[in-house]
């Protein structure tokens, strides 16, 4: 089945620590992004590749960073800069057809601080 | 700056009554919209994609409409059914594919 995969499910990180949050892909699309969800809030670009070795800042990008070194693959770290990581962390993908840009979400990774 | 807005925020309705979600936008320069549902703890579903040149979209007992000129969009659920209690995101792309989403409006279905 094509899809998106996030991995872990769940993660817990110390005060000062870097973690890493994976994504991967087997839809053969372009574009990758991710977003952070808050409780009651919509969710917000951290960052976004539209192809292999680019990537863009999305809205809220301080204390990330990411890597796009592959097409399928499109991992996040979280850095100690990051005042504040708990939340729930979402990986999508996208095509691009006629008129429009269809996205699709990886179930999701949620990251505790710990 | 775009801004997305879905009202009301929570929705509770008895099985089988129609359910209507609305979705406002502040900037008609969209490349197109698409309406998600989310299962607590789960990841999104998507559910329609209205390409800025339609004004409705449907799947099944789903329709969806847009009208870019007044900057809104309405989902349409028919006959609602237990199984349809979930948050329902709104989302306008820009031409790179970034999205830009509603906070949700939070469903549930009595039975």
């Amino acid at each position: 089945d094509g899809g998106i995969t996030q991995s872990p499910k769940y993660l817990f990180r110390k005060e000062g620590q870097n973690v890493t949050l994976s994504c991967e892909q087997n839809l053969n699309h372009d574009a990758m992004y991710w977003y952070r969800q808050d409780p009651g809030q919509g969710l917000r670009l951290i960052y976004y590749s539209q192809i292999v070795n680019d990537f863009q800042k999305g809205d809220i990008a301080e204390g990330y960073s990411v890597s796009r070194e592959k097409k399928e693959s499109f991992p996040l770290t979280v850095t100690s800069a990051q005042k504040n990581p708990t939340a729930f962390y979402l990986c999508a993908s996208s095509i691009s057809r006629q008129g429009g840009t269809e996205a699709f979400f990886g179930q999701g990774t949620r990251l505790t601080v710990v | 700056k775009q801004e997305v807005t879905q009202i009301p925020a929570a929705l509770s309705v008895p099985e089988g009554e129609n359910l209507v979600l609305n979705c406002s936008f502040t900037d008609s320069a969209i490349y197109n919209l698409q309406w998600f549902r989310q299962d607590p703890g789960k990841g999104l579903t998507s559910l329609l994609l209205i390409q800025s040149s339609q004004r409705e979209q449907t799947s099944g007992r789903l329709n969806a409409s847009l009208d870019k000129s007044s900057g809104r969009s309405t989902l349409y659920i028919a006959a609602s059914q237990p199984g349809d209690s979930a948050t329902y995101l709104c989302a306008v792309a820009d031409s790179w594919g970034k999205l830009q989403f509603g906070a949700g409006t939070q469903v549930v279905v009595t039975p």
